[in-house]
Formats: C-alpha cells, sequence, structure tokens
C-alpha cells in the first residue's frame, strides 16, 4: 500500500513555544490529508481535514489559530500547534486517502508523532 | 451519543483461542465499514474493508457486518501473540467526502 511519513516521530517542548509536524505521502499524491489526534486509551479523533491549495477545515472545538494547518503542495501537509500547552501533549496522526478508484477510500496513515510539552 | 460505538476492553484471550470484536452505530448513513489494528505508538494499519452486509474472510480474519441491526464484528480465529494491539472499526458515510468515523479501539492481548 502507499507510504504517509510524518517528523517527527516524537518532540518535547518548552510549554510556550511552538511545534511543526509534517505529513508526506511518499509515492502519490494528497489533495486532501486528515488530522487526528489521540489520547491515551483513547480513539482517533479528526481534527481537521487539510486541503491542498486552500484553507484547512477545523473540526467543531478545534482552535483554528491554536492548530494552523498548512497544505503547501500534494504530498506535503504540516500542522503546527502554536503556544503549546502541556494539555496539548498527545500522539498527533496524519492520513492521507487513495486516489485510486475504489469505492470506500482507503486512507493511509502515517506513524504518529508524540509530542510532550513541558 | 457517539455515532460509533466500541466496547474499549481490555481483552485478554489465552493463544490459539477465537476473538470476537464489536462496535455498533447509529447512522444508517454509514455504508463502508474498517477494521484497523493499530500496535503502541504507532498508526493504524487497515486490515480489512466491507461495503455490505454479510461476512468477509481474509486468512484468519472474518469481517462481519449487520446493516440491519448496525452492528459489526471482527473475528480472529487462532488468535496469536502478535495480534496483540489494539483493534479499531472505522465507518464512512456514502457521498460526504473522505471522512472516516472511528470507534474508540478495543485493547486486546493474546497470551502465550
Amino acid at each position: 500500500g502507499a507510504v504517509v511519513s510524518q517528523h517527527p516521530s516524537w518532540v518535547i517542548c518548552k510549554s510556550g513555544t511552538s511545534v511543526k509536524i509534517e505529513c508526506r505521502s511518499l509515492d502519490f499524491q494528497a489533495t486532501t490529508m486528515f488530522w487526528y489526534r489521540q489520547f491515551p486509551k483513547q480513539s482517533l479523533m479528526l481534527m481537521a481535514t487539510s486541503n491542498e491549495g486552500s484553507k484547512a477545515t477545523y473540526e467543531q472545538g478545534v482552535e483554528k489559530d491554536k492548530f494552523l494547518i498548512n497544505h503547501a503542495s500534494l504530498t506535503l501537509s504540516t500542522l503546527t500547534v502554536t503556544s503549546a500547552h502541556p494539555e496539548d501533549s498527545s500522539f498527533y496522526i496524519c492520513s492521507a486517502p487513495s486516489m485510486a478508484p475504489s469505492s470506500y477510500n482507503e486512507q493511509f496513515f502515517g506513524p504518529g508523532t508524540r509530542l510532550t510539552v513541558l | 451519543q457517539k455515532e460509533v460505538e466500541q466496547d474499549p476492553g481490555p481483552l485478554s484471550v489465552p493463544e490459539g483461542a477465537i476473538v470476537s470484536l464489536n462496535c455498533t452505530y447509529s447512522n444508517s448513513a454509514f455504508q463502508y465499514f474498517m477494521w484497523y489494528r493499530q500496535y503502541s505508538r504507532k498508526g493504524p494499519e487497515l486490515l480489512m474493508y466491507t461495503y455490505s452486509s454479510g461476512n468477509k474472510e481474509d486468512g484468519r480474519f472474518t469481517a462481519q457486518v449487520d446493516k440491519s441491526s448496525k452492528y459489526i464484528s471482527l473475528f480472529i480465529r487462532d488468535s496469536q501473540p502478535s495480534d496483540s494491539a489494539t483493534y479499531l472499526c472505522a465507518m464512512r458515510k456514502v457521498n460526504t467526502g473522505n471522512q472516516f468515523y472511528f470507534g474508540t479501539g478495543t485493547s486486546l492481548t493474546v497470551i502465550p
């Protein structure tokens, strides 16, 4: 299947700083990418839909100014956590849907980025 | 009420046991159903998908969908320690883009 990478895989930062997480589709193009957040022992919660060439669509309750999303190209989306605080510590996962004709639109997930804010 | 409900477990079984994992949903707009496996600190990987009621088999895994009851299951036969992971069900509505709705995941441990 297609490969989605994330960088970094693990980051520790001080409270108040900003952290950028990259999501790349390595062997296919993705006009849309999804950003999820996962707390320990909980499911993936969709944060936003990243659209190449246009603004991201945020889910209800997600602060747009805190979680900045940029879909710079057909293979790269970035999530920047601005002024991070300890409560932002979580596992962030991106995914990209397959562009192949399919009735169910398989999504390929990145390996995730673990963010710890001290 | 969440749109997708899944018992978080944890579930522990001996090696070789048959495992049954389940999800229920409330919205009949869900038409595509997937099961993902997620190892600790990794992203989810697709195990199976189906879009119709009935059974779909792939090796030791069988996915079952009952749309009339809004209930889906994943069965794992001859479970192995390497099956120890969190299993997430996911669903997608028709013609609403690529948004997936996930269950909370069930943590499974297969004991050697």
